[in-house]
Parts: C-alpha cells; sequence; structure tokens
C-alpha cells in the first residue's frame, strides 16, 4: 500500500524568509505532483515532477524529486503573504495515470 | 472556458436518502476521477474512469456507484446516504498519459 507522509503538517512563516516541506513516499514511483488549496477552494496544480532529480520553479516556488529516497521538496523563497494556503503533494498509485495518493496537506500561514 | 463543473455544490441529506453529483468537464479528457477530502486526510479516490464506458474502484468506494455518461459526464451517485458520507467531494480531469489532474470547485456534502 503506498503512503504518502508530508511534514510539516503547519507552518507557520514570517513574511521574507525561506521554508521547506518534505514529502515521503513508501514504495517505488517517478509520478509526483504538487497542488495548492486556498481556504473552501479547488486545488489547483502547481508541479508535475516525473523524473528522478526532476526540478520545477515557478516565482517563489521550487519543487524537486528524488526517487531513489522516495523524497520531494517545496521549497519557498522569501515568504509573502500570498502563499498561504495548503499544500498537497500526491503519487500515482499504479501505472494508471490519475490514480494518486495524497498526502494529508501542509497548512502555511505566512505572518508579517 | 468552464473546465471542471461540479453540482449542486452544497447539499444536506438525511441518513438514507439518496442524490447523484453530476460532473462535466469541457477539455476532452479521457479520464475522470472522483475524490473525497476530509480533515486531516487530504483526498482519497472514490472511483475512476480511464476512458468513457469504463469505470473503476478507487480507494474507498463503499457506498457509491459511478456512471460515465459519454465523454464529459461522471457522474457520483449515493443510493443510501449515511453520516460517514459527509465530505467535500471533488471531481477531476485529467489528459490521456498524464496524471495531472484539473479540479472542479468541490461539493460540500452534509449528511444528518
Amino acid at each position: 500500500e503506498l503512503k504518502v507522509e508530508q511534514n510539516p503538517l503547519f507552518l507557520s512563516m514570517q513574511e521574507g524568509k525561506n521554508y521547506t516541506i518534505y514529502c515521503n513516499y513508501s514504495t517505488t514511483s517517478d509520478r509526483l505532483y504538487w497542488y495548492r488549496q486556498d481556504p473552501g477552494k479547488s486545488l489547483e496544480s502547481l508541479f508535475v515532477l516525473l523524473s528522478n532529480g526532476a526540478v520545477k520553479q515557478e516565482g517563489r516556488l521550487m519543487a524537486s524529486l528524488d526517487t531513489k529516497a522516495r523524497l520531494s521538496t517545496l521549497h519557498i523563497t522569501a515568504a509573502v503573504h500570498d502563499l498561504s494556503a495548503t499544500y498537497f503533494c500526491a503519487v500515482d498509485l499504479t501505472d494508471s495515470w490519475g490514480k494518486l495518493q495524497f498526502g494529508a496537506g501542509t497548512q502555511v500561514v505566512v505572518t508579517p | 472556458n468552464a473546465g471542471v463543473t461540479q453540482t449542486p455544490k452544497f447539499q444536506v441529506l438525511k441518513t438514507g436518502q439518496s442524490m447523484t453529483l453530476q460532473c462535466a468537464q469541457d477539455m476532452n479528457h479521457n479520464s475522470m476521477y472522483w475524490y473525497r477530502q476530509d480533515p486531516g486526510m487530504g483526498l482519497r479516490l472514490i472511483y475512476y474512469s480511464a476512458s468513457e464506458g469504463t469505470t473503476d474502484k478507487g480507494e474507498v468506494p463503499n457506498g457509491y456507484n459511478v456512471s460515465r455518461l459519454n465523454k464529459r459526464e461522471f457522474s457520483l451517485r449515493l443510493e443510501s446516504a449515511a453520516p460517514s458520507q459527509t465530505s467535500v467531494y471533488f471531481c477531476a480531469s485529467s489528459r490521456h498519459g498524464t496524471g495531472e489532474l484539473f479540479f472542479g470547485e468541490g461539493s460540500r456534502l452534509t449528511v444528518l
């Protein structure tokens, strides 16, 4: 059974500082996804990581994937208030695309 | 461009009542999914449809049925609602050969 663990589950950030969210998963997979969810809203795709060593960056967010360590990180550079949200990582369960196993989510609150 | 549309957005049921959640996508995606989101548990896959005419169980299918009416539409039915089915339900779709999901706005269901 594939398990996906995120930590921390809650992250209080100060504006301007750097932080990292970790996503560990239990079985072999080279397909990992990051999503963002604002309170009461839907999920928005942030990054799709499809190979070992993949690195994607968008603005202040950078995601990477180490399939050998079964670890993905989401790095936030110089946090700003607009980044307050819940971030989920998810891993494909099998060869059938889209059957994702989600982590529990990391709630991020950015304060001045 | 509507993307993935779900109806209704809110629903309150009594235990034992039935209802159907409707989902339609206009992105010409082959695959569609139903997930439920509960606090602290991320999202869990209920059912999915890899292509028109096919459906399969996900992680938590008990108490639910689905219909892939055509390529655009994928409905989720609760035949006899239970309080444990109180949740937020998300429909999603994806292009063939990719696990990147595009989510609807969600349907908040309360079963009393």
